[in-house]
This record gives structure tokens, sequence and C-alpha cells, in this order.
């Protein structure tokens, strides 16, 4: 199973201000790395897919970035309603498996 | 628009069994492969099975595996999460959610949710 790690767990960023999240997998999956982001109370949101592609409708302030282990999602100028927990997922093989999440907080 | 409604959920004993739904609309259903996610209270997600657009494929998580099974009927455009000898552990909001176009290993539209706790 390929294991995904993210970091930081908790991150306090001020509006305006670039967020950078980090995802790591336990072994190389090119670029089958995918981005959601989940409100409070909310479901699961799709950002971002094949590690830089961003989905429809996604605004211009999410970037992906990376390919092999290493990933990172870009927040550029977090705004107020960025508030959530960002998941990467890997789809390179089975079982599909999600990273821990990181919380993004406004500073 | 795309949507998915899960229902079934509910309040089950250890042991006990559940069939979770979810109605899909907007969208040819029968093109796509679906899958279930679940998230157990404060924690993040667990991928949990898929089946194939014809419902001849399926791939489950190892922790699940004997226990649930997934399926589905196109002519209702329906799917179906079959949840067996239920544990505590399985106590979580399970999430309906369709793949992408481009590939069966992501998900590109998610329900709502239907919530299972599992307690005596």
């Amino acid at each position: 199973e390929i294991v995904m790690t993210q970091s930081p767990a908790t991150l306090s960023v001020s509006p305006g201000e670039r967020a950078t999240l980090s995802c790591r997998a336990s072994q190389s999956i090119s670029n089958k790395l995918v981005w959601y982001q989940q409100k409070p109370g909310q479901a699961p949101r799709f950002l971002i897919y094949d590690a830089s592609t961003r989905a429809t409708g996604i605004p211009a302030r999410f970037s992906g970035s990376g390919s092999g282990t290493d990933f990172t999602l870009t927040i550029s100028s977090l705004q107020s309603e960025d508030l959530a927990v960002y998941y990467c997922q890997q789809f390179d093989d089975w079982p599909l498996t999600f990273g821990g999440g990181t919380k993004v907080e406004i500073k | 628009q795309v949507q998915l409604l899960e229902s079934g959920g509910g309040v089950v004993q250890p042991g006990g069994s559940l069939r979770l739904s979810c109605a899909a609309s907007g969208f040819t259903f029968k093109t796509y492969g679906m899958h279930w996610v679940r998230q157990a209270p404060g924690k993040g997600l667990e991928w949990v099975a898929f089946v194939r657009k014809d419902g001849n494929l399926k791939y489950y998580t190892d922790s699940v595996k004997g226990r649930l099974t997934i399926s589905r009927d196109n002519s209702k455009n329906m799917v179906y999460l079959q949840v067996n000898s239920l544990r505590p552990e399985d106590t979580a909001v399970y999430y309906c959610a369709r793949c992408s176009g481009i590939s069966w290993g992501f998900f590109e539209t998610w329900g709502q949710g239907t919530s299972v706790t599992v307690s005596s």
C-alpha cells in the first residue's frame, strides 16, 4: 500500500498571504496525485488532478506541483473562504490512499 | 447538474448489517465508475470500494474485504454498499463518489454522505 504523508498538520496563514502544503508518497507515483478541499461540515471538493491540473471552476490561486514522491499545493493569496482541510490522494495503484490532511486556519 | 444522494445510514449494533444506497442524476450513469469513501468522526478520508461502469470489476480496501460488497444497477442509476458484520471502527460518514471521465482513480463528484454508527 502506498502511504501518503501530509505536512504540516495545521497551517495558520494571514489573509492575502501564501499557503504552501506538502504531500509525500512512500514510493514514486509519477504525477498520479489529486488534491481535495473539505470545508467544515461539507463533503470534499475536487481541486487538482495529475498533480498540477486544476479542476473545472477552481480559482487560479490554487496551484499544484511535483512528481515522483514530493508534491505541493499552493494557495497564492489566501482568502477567508479557503478555511478547510486539504487532502492529497494517490491513484497510481490500488488501494487508493489519502494523506492525513492539512488544516488551513486563517490567522 | 450532477448529483449524488446517499441514504440508508443509521445506528446499528455490532455484528449487524446495513445497505447503503446512492442515487445518481444529471449524468449518463452507465458510463462512469463509482466509489464509496468513508470518514470516521474527526478523522481523514478512507477509500473503501470501487465498481466499474459495467459492474463487472470491483476493488476493495483490505480492511473491509469479505464484509463489504459494492454493486450497481444501471437501469435505476443506483450504486449500493452492503456492509455486514459491522464493527465499531466502521462508524463513519459514507460518501458515494463518481469517477472522473479521465481515470477510475479519483473522485470528481461527491454526495453529501450518510452516517453509520455502530454501537450497542
